[in-house]
């Protein structure tokens, strides 16, 4: 079947630890996204990318980086200039068309915690 | 600055009855809006979607009503599900192929027996 696969699940840091989150697409989608969810609060964009070794940031993309190597694969590292790090981390991926507004498919989603 | 406001946190309602989950925007320049369905520890999953030429959207058991003028839109779930129950986000996003999806903050429908 095909999806969206984010790894690890849970994952935990310690202070001034950097952690990259894993996630791998089988849709053939063009563009994939990393998303941010605080309790209350709807999703945030850290870092989107459109093509391979293309991306942008998004609107928290401070303390994070990313890499696009691959159609297939786009993790996310939190480094260690992240001051608030704890959150849900969600992963989607869209094709892309002559408008962005094509519906996203998500992953499961890391959280994050720090030790 | 919140482009996509869902005002009510949580909506309850009865098996068998009509939900409606409500979302306010800022932004005139969005035009495509899209709703989402999410269950814990999981990620959303694409529920439905309506572009701004249009003022209702159906599928099955849900409809999406859009009215520009007062920058609202509304998601209708009849007859409510206990499947149902999960957060619901609104989301929109403008006519341009560097338009990002802005979402709101969410709505936890809880369908009670």
């Amino acid at each position: 079947d095909g999806g969206i696969t984010q790894s690890p699940k849970y994952l935990f840091r310690k202070e001034g630890q950097n952690v990259t989150l894993s996630c791998e697409q089988n849709l053939n989608h063009d563009a994939m996204y990393w998303y941010r969810q605080d309790p209350g609060q709807g999703l945030r964009l850290i870092y989107y990318s459109q093509i391979v070794n293309d991306f942008q940031k998004g609107d928290i993309a401070e303390g994070y980086s990313v890499s696009r190597e691959k159609k297939e694969s786009f993790p996310l590292t939190v480094t260690s200039a992240q001051k608030n790090p704890t959150a849900f981390y969600l992963c989607a991926s869209s094709t892309v068309g002559t408008r962005s507004n094509q519906p996203q498919h998500f992953g499961d989603g890391t959280r994050l915690s720090i030790l | 600055d919140q482009q996509v406001k869902q005002n009510s946190p949580s909506l309850s309602v009865q098996e068998g009855r009509i939900s409606i989950l409500n979302c306010d925007y800022t932004n005139s320049m969005f035009d495509y809006f899209l709703w989402y369905k999410k269950y814990p520890a999981e990620g959303p999953t694409f529920l439905i979607s309506i572009s701004s030429i249009k003022d209702k959207n159906e599928d099955g058991r849900f409809t999406v009503f859009l009215n520009k003028s007062a920058k609202h839109l509304s998601l209708h779930i009849v007859p409510s599900q206990p499947g149902d129950s999960a957060v619901y986000f609104c989301a929109a996003s403008g006519y341009s192929s560097a338009s990002k999806i802005i979402f709101g903050s969410g709505t936890r429908l809880s369908i009670r027996p």
